[in-house]
């Protein structure tokens, strides 16, 4: 089975600080990847970052980064130095060779406050 | 090349009609994906193509939906005799090879069904 499960259904952040988004997923393999993806109101979803499970270093973009916990099977989105261009959903995604295709989590909604 | 776009962005039509979505890929894409997304959750898998073949179609598909990419370029999303509960965004998304690199997605269709 493939399953993405994101706890927190909103989140919110002050503007400049710093906000984890918490993600756990379950897969049966060894060869899987693993994305986070925003989609600001009304706007198109785009990838954020990706991670392959056989590193074991940790994806970074610029501001974002994730904790990749793979015997916990935990995949975690810090954002750092928010802005209010962050605000929006994110999901938090997986592929798994096998299932050949992705498979998203329920969201979480991230509010900048000014 | 402008990405991936779907058209319309809109459709408002009465229970029982047909609707046609369409979505042109990244012409370099042989992997084309159809998933539904309701308000406040995230995308659920509806079916795949890899150049013309459809590979899947997910059991969440019923009869009254079939989708084709008849020359594996643009591919179209049918559904006959919507029902109120097919309102939703449809969300079209391509990818090249496989998906372990992520895909790109379009801005979406937003059906509702009155």
């Amino acid at each position: 089975a493939q399953t993405v499960t994101q706890s927190q259904p909103e989140m919110s952040v002050q503007e400049a600080e710093t906000v984890t988004l918490s993600c756990t997923y379950d897969t049966s393999e060894s060869d899987y990847y693993l994305f986070w993806y925003k989609q600001p109101p009304s706007r198109q979803m785009i990838l954020v970052i990706r991670q392959e499970a056989y590193k074991q270093q940790n994806a970074t973009e610029n501001r974002f980064s994730v904790n990749f916990q793979k015997a916990a099977k935990s995949f975690s989105l810090k954002i750092s130095d928010s802005q209010l261009g962050d605000a929006a959903m994110y999901f938090c995604a997986s592929y798994q060779t096998s299932y050949d295709k992705v498979i998203f989590g329920p969201g979480t909604s991230l509010s900048v406050i000014p | 090349d402008t990405g991936v776009s779907q058209n319309p962005r809109h459709k408002i039509t009465k229970r029982g009609q047909n609707v046609t979505f369409r979505c042109d890929p990244i012409s370099e894409h042989n992997r084309l994906y159809w998933y539904r997304q309701t308000l406040g959750q995230g995308p659920e898998f509806l079916t795949y193509f890899q150049n013309e073949a459809q590979l899947e179609k997910s059991r969440l598909l019923s009869d009254r939906f079939s989708a084709e990419r008849p020359k594996g370029s643009f591919s179209t999303l049918e559904i006959q005799r919507t029902e109120q509960g097919d309102s939703a965004m449809y969300l079209c998304a391509s990818s090249l090879s496989q998906g372990h690199y992520g895909y790109t997605f379009g801005s979406g269709t937003r059906l509702t069904v009155v």
